[in-house]
This record gives structure tokens, C-alpha cells and sequence, in this order.
């Protein structure tokens, strides 16, 4: 079974602690995605990576950083955490571009104090 | 201008019943189309994709009108485990595969 794992469900920190959301798919898939999920927002695009290494801003990238050092792992750094960054953030693969399945891992629901 | 609107609900429907949700795209290059169920506190999950020719699974059918730039889901005799938040998402291909999604549409199925 197709499987992307979030290290954390739930995150309780304080204001201006460093955050690391980590995320690892193994079904081999080249893109992987973070979303953050606000009620009446939907999901909003944070970064995405096509490739090992490689990034491409989303809609919502201040405040946020992205490492993809190993083609199944993809990481979300809160460099600051803010008040505003508490939100449900969840990460998803897909197999190729452009018409491709959107597989999510369970969500990490961070709360910044 | 969203990307993708739908409204947001929510749809309180007895078991049984008939539900269709529709969803409009503004970007006329989306090439894939795609409905994802969410429960609440959990992740999105794919459903159906949505085919130019339309395409049924079930009690469920979806539709795509590319002249009007919506497509729809209709469900068919409605189960109270059908009570979920369902998305609608657009891919354009040419846009670095990046997905649009709608903020939702609420489904209630009561007993």
C-alpha cells in the first residue's frame, strides 16, 4: 500500500523556536508538495519539489523553508515560528506531472504559542 | 479570482437522497480534475478523477464541462458514512504540476 509518513501528528511550540516537519513517501514518486489547511482557506500551496534538490516557491512561501536531500524525503522548516504559522500542514506525492494522484500523509497539526 | 470555487455548504441531506456538488475553474489550460474526500482531522483522499466523458464509480458519478469550465459530482442514494468534506482540485500541466484546490463543500448525511 502507497504510503507517505509525517514524523509528527501534533507540534506545540513557542514563538521563535525552529520547526522541522518531515515527511518520506516510498513509492518512488518524483514530486512532493507541503500544504497548510486553514479553515475557509482550503489547502494553500506552500513549496513543492520535482526533483532531488530541487524547489519551487508556492503560493505561501514567506516564513518557510524546504530541504530535499534524498528523492523520498521532503522537509518543511519554520526558520521563526509564529503565531500565524499554527495551522494543519500536511504533505503529499505524486508519480508524475501532470496528471498524476495527490497521495497526503496524515497531517501535522503544529501549534506556535 | 480563485482558482477554484465551490460552495462551501454545508449540504444537509437525509439518507437516501440525491446530492450533486459543482465546482468552477478559471484557468481554461486545466488538464485534470480530480474530487477528494476529506473526514474531518484527516487527510484528503482521492475519489474520483474526472474524465472529459464523464465517469461513474458506484453511487457516484462525475461530469466535466470544459465549454463551462465546471465539473460536478452526484451522489446517488446517500449513506451517512458519505458525510465528509469533498474537494475539488485542477492540475495544469504547463504550471510545474501544481494542484488547485477548492476550499470544500460540506456534505451532512442524516439518519
Amino acid at each position: 500500500d502507497v504510503k507517505v509518513t509525517q514524523s509528527s501528528r501534533y507540534l506545540v511550540k513557542r514563538t521563535g523556536e525552529k520547526v522541522f516537519l518531515e515527511c518520506v513517501q516510498d513509492m518512488d514518486h518524483e514530486n512532493m508538495f507541503w500544504y497548510r489547511q486553514d479553515p475557509g482557506l482550503g489547502l494553500r500551496l506552500i513549496y513543492f519539489s520535482y526533483d532531488v534538490k530541487m524547489k519551487e516557491k508556492g503560493d505561501i512561501p514567506e516564513g518557510y523553508s524546504v530541504s530535499r536531500e534524498k528523492k523520498e524525503r521532503f522537509s518543511l522548516i519554520l526558520e521563526s515560528a509564529s503565531t500565524n504559522q499554527t495551522s494543519m500542514y500536511l504533505c503529499a506525492s505524486s508519480p508524475w506531472a501532470g496528471a498524476g494522484e495527490l497521495f497526503f500523509g496524515e497531517g501535522s497539526r503544529l501549534t506556535v504559542l | 479570482r480563485k482558482e477554484v470555487e465551490q460552495d462551501p455548504g454545508p449540504f444537509n441531506v437525509p439518507e437516501g437522497a440525491t446530492v450533486a456538488f459543482n465546482c468552477t475553474y478559471s484557468n481554461s489550460a486545466s488538464q485534470s480534475f480530480f474530487w477528494y474526500r476529506q473526514d474531518c482531522r484527516k487527510e484528503p483522499k482521492l475519489l474520483m478523477s474526472v474524465y472529459s466523458s464523464g465517469n461513474e464509480d458506484g453511487r457516484f458519478t462525475a461530469q466535466l464541462n470544459r465549454a463551462s469550465q465546471y465539473i460536478s459530482l452526484l451522489i446517488r442514494d446517500s449513506k451517512l458514512s458519505d458525510s465528509a468534506t469533498y474537494l475539488c482540485v485542477v492540475n495544469t500541466f504547463y504550471n510545474f504540476n501544481k494542484f488547485y484546490f477548492g476550499s470544500g463543500t460540506k456534505l451532512n448525511v442524516k439518519p
